[in-house]
C-alpha cells in the first residue's frame, strides 16, 4: 500500500529565512502523482503542485521550488526568503496509476509559522 | 466559477442523531470524493464515486453511506453520529475519469461535532 511521511510536524522560522518542507513517498506502481497542498489558517485546501513519476525536473515558481528525486523517494518543497502570508499547514499527496481507490493518500501535515 | 461548494460550514450534533453533509461541484467531473481530517492524521478517504450510480469505499468507511444520483451532487449521510466522527470533512472533484495525475479541487470543508 502507499504511504507518505512528512517527519517535520512542525517548523518555525523567522521571515525572509528559507525553508525546506521533507515528504518521502512509499508506493509499489511505477506510474504514480505527487502533489503538494497548501491549508492556511482559514481552512481551505489549496492546489500547489503535481509532479509525474516519470519526470524527474525539479520546478521553480517564484519563491517556491521541488525537488522530486526518485532514487530517494523524496519530493521536498522549499519557500525560498519565506513570508508571514507563508503560514500554513502543507501536505504532501500521492495518487497511484493503478490504485483501486483513485484517490489521494495524505501525509499527516507540516504546520510552517513564519514569525515576523 | 463556484466549484466545489459544500454545506453547511459548520454542524453540531448529538449522539446517534443523523446528518446529511451536501457537496456539489459545477465542473462536470465524474469523479467525487469525501475526505475527513484530524489533528495529526492528514486526510484520510471516506468514499467516492467515479460517476452518477456509482459509488465504492475508501480508507474510513465505516458510519457513513454515500449516494450519487447525479454528476453534480455528492451527498455523505452519517447514519447515527458518534463523538468519533466529530472531524473536518472534505468533499472533493477531480476532471477525468481515471486521471489519477490530475489535482484535485476541494470544497471549503465542514467542521463537525459530536456530543
Amino acid at each position: 500500500a502507499q504511504k507518505v511521511t512528512q517527519a517535520q510536524t512542525e517548523i518555525s522560522v523567522v521571515e525572509k529565512e528559507d525553508v525546506t518542507l521533507d515528504c518521502v513517498y512509499e508506493t509499489r506502481d511505477t506510474t504514480y502523482y505527487l502533489f503538494w497542498y497548501k491549508q492556511p489558517p482559514s481552512g481551505e485546501l489549496v492546489f500547489l503542485i503535481r509532479r509525474n513519476s516519470f519526470d524527474e525536473q525539479n520546478e521553480i515558481s517564484g519563491r517556491y521550488s521541488w525537488n522530486f528525486q526518485k532514487s530517494t523517494s523524496s519530493f521536498n518543497f522549499t519557500i525560498t526568503a519565506s513570508q508571514v502570508v507563508d503560514s500554513a499547514v502543507y501536505f504532501c499527496a500521492l495518487s497511484e496509476e493503478g490504485g483501486g481507490a483513485d484517490g489521494l493518500t495524505f501525509g499527516k501535515g507540516t504546520h510552517l509559522i513564519i514569525q515576523p | 466559477n463556484a466549484g466545489v461548494t459544500q454545506t453547511p460550514k459548520f454542524q453540531v450534533l448529538k449522539t446517534g442523531q443523523s446528518m446529511t453533509l451536501q457537496c456539489a461541484q459545477d465542473m462536470n467531473h465524474e469523479y467525487m470524493s469525501w475526505y475527513r481530517q484530524d489533528p495529526g492524521m492528514g486526510l484520510r478517504l471516506i468514499h467516492y464515486s467515479v460517476g452518477a450510480g456509482i459509488t465504492d469505499q475508501g480508507e474510513v468507511p465505516n458510519g457513513y453511506n454515500v449516494s450519487r444520483s447525479t454528476t453534480e451532487d455528492f451527498p455523505l449521510r452519517l447514519l447515527s453520529a458518534a463523538p468519533s466522527q466529530t472531524s473536518v470533512y472534505f468533499c472533493a472533484s477531480r476532471a477525468g475519469l481515471g486521471e489519477p495525475n490530475q489535482p484535485q479541487h476541494f470544497g471549503d470543508g465542514t467542521r463537525l461535532s459530536i456530543l
